[in-house]
């Protein structure tokens, strides 16, 4: 059970480049969700879902793109990368049964140059 | 005034210590509180939940105070394993998924 994976770990981008992102879970959590983590700020919530086909956005999501088209996957696209993305972004999934348990990816770690 | 705040700390204490954190919130609708665990550069786990009538997990006790809106970490007897940085997380107020996370109070246990 690999729980919720992320990928890559790290990525290097120049400003103005676009990516995408990966997150995956197995464990069929209708709930998934993207945070960034800065220096003095905490988590940010960027976009959520509550199930394939539905997303909403969070408190940050400009310059953040999302879709679930399947209950596993839920990618972030960076349409074109600002210095002020760089960040530590972490995937979350948790069950709509069980919302207090959010189970969190091992994050991936973006430096735009 | 941020929604959740922390005091980031360090803290560092002895092994043996018994140490407490503070967390205060802004919003009055809260309903959940939780306490995370986070490891350098790894991801967040949750480390216990937080209810009206506390909640005790081995050497760790949380308490709610709703009239003064905090919520607190007890940690007795602390171990090494226990340097971490702990985070106050809360439901926003439009709906339970909306989790506010604090900044993180930082713990070092020291031999």
């Amino acid at each position: 059970n690999a729980g919720v994976t992320q990928t890559p770990k790290f990525q290097v981008l120049k400003t103005g480049q676009s990516m995408t992102l990966q997150c995956a879970q197995d464990m069929n959590h209708e709930y998934m969700s993207w945070y960034r983590q800065d220096p003095g700020m905490g988590l940010r919530l960027i976009h959520y879902s509550v199930g394939a086909g539905i997303t909403d956005q969070g408190e940050v999501p400009n310059g953040y793109n999302v879709s679930r088209s399947t209950t596993e996957d839920f990618p972030l696209r960076l349409l074109s990368a600002a210095p002020s993305q760089t960040s530590v972004y972490f995937c979350a999934s948790s069950s709509l049964a069980g919302p207090e348990t959010q189970y969190f990816g091992p994050g991936t770690r973006l430096l735009v140059l | 005034r941020k929604e959740v705040e922390q005091d980031p700390g360090p803290f560092n204490v002895p092994e043996g210590a018994t140490v407490a954190f503070n967390c205060t919130y802004s919003n009055s609708a809260s309903q959940s509180f939780f306490w995370y665990r986070q490891d350098c550069r790894k991801e967040p786990k949750l480390l216990m939940s937080v209810y009206s009538s506390g909640n005790e997990d081995g050497r760790f006790t949380a308490q709610l105070n709703r009239a003064s809106q905090y919520i607190s970490l007890l940690i007795r007897d602390s171990k090494l394993s226990d340097s971490a940085t702990y985070l106050c997380v809360v439901n926003g107020n439009t709906g339970f998924q909306k989790l506010v996370f604090g900044t993180g109070t930082r713990l070092l246990v020291s031999p």
